[in-house]
């Protein structure tokens, strides 16, 4: 079984400040993680994937996410955001050997001027 | 390019009819998705094709769900006898390969 946890519903930042969104995941074997960001009225967006290799991934937009394995975690990072950076936010997780994603509940992500 | 592509954007249907869900993928995709988002919910895993042939369906609910993909590129998802608990966005997504997924932009479902 694999399972994610987004504990922040939402997540309010000023403009500039560090944005930080947080995903914890469970899963059997070796993870693969990824984030999503969905406007309103479009489709979920592909904004980075951690596959293997260096735990610091970089992303689209100017985001980065950080693989921790001891703390099964992959929380989503931006040094300094924009009021446009405003959406929601998914973290998932596929086992290595599935191809199905698991999504978190999402993490409404407010920026304000 | 051209992106994950799902028609119609919104279907109302009454409950106890039959609809049928487009996507078209993008062009050389192998890997195609079903997902369901219900409201203030993640998308849930419903179906996956590899190539004309579903290699896992173990999301569906019930068989009242069913998905085809004949050719190996165009998917449909048909919902029989609908009930208003089937009310959601259906996404679909294509892949290249075994790792990121292209959403498209969803069917809104509601039944009444």
């Amino acid at each position: 079984a694999q399972s994610v946890a987004q504990p922040e519903d939402q997540v309010n930042v000023a403009e500039g400040n560090p944005l930080t969104v947080k995903c914890t995941y469970s899963v059997s074997g070796n993870p693969y993680l990824f984030w999503y960001v969905q406007y309103p009225n479009r489709g979920l967006q592909f904004l980075l994937k951690y596959i293997t290799g260096d735990n610091l991934v970089k992303g689209s937009y100017g985001f980065e996410a950080e693989f921790n394995k001891s703390q099964t975690s992959f929380h989503l990072k931006k040094p300094s955001a924009l009021v446009s950076d405003s959406a929601l936010y998914f973290c998932a997780v596929r086992d290595m050997n599935d191809y199905k994603l698991s999504f978190g509940a999402g993490t409404t992500v407010t920026v304000r001027a | 390019g051209a992106g994950v592509s799902q028609t119609p954007s919104n279907k109302v249907t009454e409950k106890g009819k039959y609809v049928e869900l487009r996507c078209d993928p993008i062009s050389g995709h192998t890997a195609l998705y079903w997902y369901r988002q219900s409201l203030g919910q993640g998308p849930e895993f419903l179906i996956y094709f590899q190539g004309t042939g579903a290699a896992d369906d173990s999301g569906l609910p019930n068989d009242r769900f069913f998905a085809v993909r004949p050719e190996g590129s165009v998917s449909t998802l048909k919902i029989q006898r609908t009930e208003r608990g089937d009310s959601a966005v259906y996404l679909c997504a294509s892949s290249p390969d075994s790792y990121e997924q292209y959403f498209g932009p969803g069917t809104r479902l509601t039944v009444t």
